[in-house]
């Protein structure tokens, strides 16, 4: 799986939209950028994924640069309990190889009153 | 709730005894993880069940610890002769293999203290 590098912090206002940015240069065509959140002591949250296209969901939207090196992470309108380490992953989905994600160290986002 | 859960979401031990941890996946998963989580890093990749076929091990996994998936639906996850080194978050995760779909869904956890 290709890696990816994250910013280790963020702060972000409330009430404002929460972007976060992430690098994946030596991702492959077939490689998928998968968003997860673990908010403190809890198990990581689903947010959303995407190959190539622009992806939106009820949580947050995933912009992918077209030549899919980079992609961001838009909370619209962060709130407090978004406040949480943001991780993003990049993996192939395999047959006996699984699906595993391998998680960095991801993004502390604050979000401010 | 149909989530994952897990069982127990908190243990102590001494070190040198057995625990054993549960996992129930969302109903219809065929496909579960393992990862552990300590303090300040982000989850490894343990092992995974295909049904009931553990098909991938983690080098992380030694020989003390053993998991299993009966009947391809809870796994349960065993740490034999405990040591401190074992202080962790163990983290269930299940997922329906749908190609380009695969997204995993995370449990609250297992937390773990080996005194």
């Amino acid at each position: 799986d290709a890696k990816t590098t994250q910013p280790t912090s963020m702060d972000c206002a409330e009430g404002r939209a929460a972007n976060l940015p992430c690098n994946h240069s030596t991702i492959s065509g077939n490689e998928y950028v998968y968003w997860y959140r673990q908010i403190h002591s809890q198990g990581p949250q689903y947010i959303i994924h995407g190959l190539k296209n622009n992806e939106t969901n009820e949580m947050a939207s995933l912009i992918i640069t077209e030549d899919r090196k980079s992609s961001t992470l838009i909370l619209p309108h962060a709130t407090l309990r978004d406040t949480a380490v943001y991780y993003c992953i990049v993996r192939v989905e395999g047959e006996t190889s699984g699906s595993r994600l391998t998680f960095g160290e991801g993004t502390q986002l604050t979000v401010n009153p | 709730d149909t989530g994952v859960s897990q069982d127990p979401r908190h243990k102590i031990t001494k070190r040198g005894q057995n625990v054993t941890f549960r996992c129930d996946p969302i109903s219809e998963h065929n496909r579960l993880y393992w990862y552990r989580q300590t303090l300040g890093q982000g989850p490894e990749f343990l092992t995974y069940f295909q049904n009931e076929a553990q098909l991938e091990k983690s080098r992380l996994l030694s020989d003390r610890f053993s998991a299993e998936r009966p009947k391809g639906s809870f796994s349960t996850l065993e740490i034999q002769r405990t040591e401190q080194g074992d202080s962790a978050m163990y983290l269930c995760a299940s997922s329906l293999k749908i190609p380009g779909q695969e997204t995993q869904y995370f449990g609250p956890g297992t937390r773990l203290l080996v005194l």
